[in-house]
């Protein structure tokens, strides 16, 4: 059973860093592009970026470029996000997913950006 | 970037009804179409890839159809755990882009 779960959330002030991980288990994660989406208070889902299965090539909304880094460490069959220069706008509930087409989610983690 | 188009927002049906959202993406998109099904505070499910394939496990009152720009969930025959927030999504281009939702609500 495919299994990817989210942690790392938390309250973090504006300016400030955060990195969340995605622990996967029950496919063979070395095989698949990973993503994350994020979904702020009463919004809807939002794509935030992807890494392909070996890591050479990623992609990311433009509100985070320059600001969110996502990577991979197929060892340890998990995902990461490192979230710098957090904005209030950053606050949401991530989610990682398997591929492109999102077809597996974790629980969600959620990220306040407030002082 | 493809903006990603739902209709209705929101819509009020029965249980047994027969309930069809559309999307429109503003440029082609072939089948690079997911729906999914999302319940207050759980994460979402996919439901339909390819535009019109059934994920595994899903039941078979929901269908999808479209390809190119207009595309199509249907739910035959609404049932009490239908009531979600349904979401398109394509993955044809960069960026990847969801649309805006569609609230279905118990009538």
């Amino acid at each position: 059973e495919v299994q990817l779960v989210d942690s790392g959330g938390g309250l973090v002030q504006p300016g400030g860093s955060l990195r969340l991980s995605c622990a996967a288990s029950g496919f063979t994660f070395s095989n698949f592009w990973m993503s994350w989406v994020r979904q702020a208070p009463g919004k809807g889902l939002e794509w935030v970026a992807n890494i392909k299965h070996d890591g050479s090539e990623t992609y990311s909304v433009d509100s985070v470029k320059g600001r969110f880094t996502i990577s991979r460490d197929n060892a340890k069959t998990s995902l990461y996000l490192q979230m710098n220069s957090l904005r209030a706008e950053d606050t949401a509930v991530y989610y990682c997913a398997r591929g492109r087409d999102l077809n597996s989610w974790g629980q969600g983690t959620l990220v306040t950006v407030s002082s | 970037d493809i903006q990603m188009t739902q209709s209705p927002s929101a819509m009020s049906a029965s249980v047994g009804d027969r309930v069809t959202i559309t999307c429109r993406a503003s440029q082609g998109i072939s089948n690079y179409l997911a729906w999914f099904q999302q319940r207050p505070g759980k994460a979402p499910k996919r439901l339909i890839y390819a535009a019109s394939s059934l994920q595994s496990g899903v039941p078979s009152r929901f269908s999808g159809s479209g390809s190119g720009t207009e595309f199509t969930l249907t739910i035959s025959s609404l049932q009490p755990e239908d009531f979600a927030t349904y979401y398109c999504l394509q993955h044809n281009s960069y960026p990847i882009t969801f649309g805006q939702g569609t609230r279905l609500e118990i009538k």
